[in-house]
């Protein structure tokens, strides 16, 4: 009953280290999300997927690429880091057909950039 | 495109006294409204959700929202809070489609006296 499982669960870096949060959900959801959570802002949609090998941009896009290989894992990669990517990264996901279905949101992976 | 607004960013209420938090929306259509509730270093959990229907939605641990379209509000209420309710409280809105994810407020501190 592991849901969505966000890896790893803090990590610092140097700027323009790269690096991969990883996402994976064991509820063959097809639609899955990254969203970051800054102090008074609220979450911002980073990346979508719909399915596996389909992915759009989001709210907040810039520096970050993602893909979706398979149904399970939809991993966020920061190619190189800047101190204005700290922030608490949050991995979502729900079934096909709209935001009648149910999201679950991982716990999140808090990232510093130094 | 749609926008969430939560005027409160603390609120501070006694334990036992009565709850009420505030979300307006703007979106053109029928919005999909959520809240959601979390705890320091957690995810986000779903308090409740509108859709359609009886406009007065009840939700989980004792909270209910109303829906009032003629003033894009979806406040939460709470009757009479208990010390385990001090959290993040997030309300967020959707298209029914849903496809480009969830737009959320910034949020609002809820803070409970002894």
């Amino acid at each position: 009953n592991a849901g969505v499982t966000q890896t790893p669960k803090f990590q610092v870096l140097k700027t323009g280290q790269s690096m991969t949060l990883q996402c994976a959900q064991d509820m063959n959801h097809e639609y899955m999300s990254w969203y970051r959570q800054d102090p008074g802002m609220g979450l911002r949609l980073i990346h979508y997927s719909v399915g596996a090998g389909i992915t759009d941009q989001g709210e907040v896009p810039n520096g970050y690429n993602v893909s979706r290989s398979t149904t399970e894992d939809f991993p966020l990669r920061l190619l190189s880091a800047a101190p204005s990517q700290t922030s608490v990264y949050f991995c979502a996901s729900r079934r096909q057909g709209g935001n009648n279905q149910p999201q679950h949101f991982g716990d999140g992976t808090r990232l510093s950039i130094l | 495109a749609q926008s969430v607004t939560q005027p409160d960013i603390h609120i501070t209420v006694s334990e036992g006294a009565s709850l009420e938090l505030r979300c307006n929306y703007s979106y053109g259509a029928t919005p999909y409204l959520f809240w959601y509730v979390q705890s320091p270093g957690q995810g986000l959990q779903l308090l409740l959700k509108y859709f359609s229907g009886d406009t007065l939605v009840q939700g989980i641990k004792g909270f209910e929202a109303e829906f009032k379209r003629s003033q894009s509000s979806f406040n939460l209420r709470k009757p009479s809070v208990h010390w385990s309710d001090a959290a993040e409280y997030f309300c967020a809105v959707g298209t029914g489609g849903g496809a480009d994810g969830l737009t959320f407020g910034k949020g609002t501190h809820l803070i409970i006296q002894p």
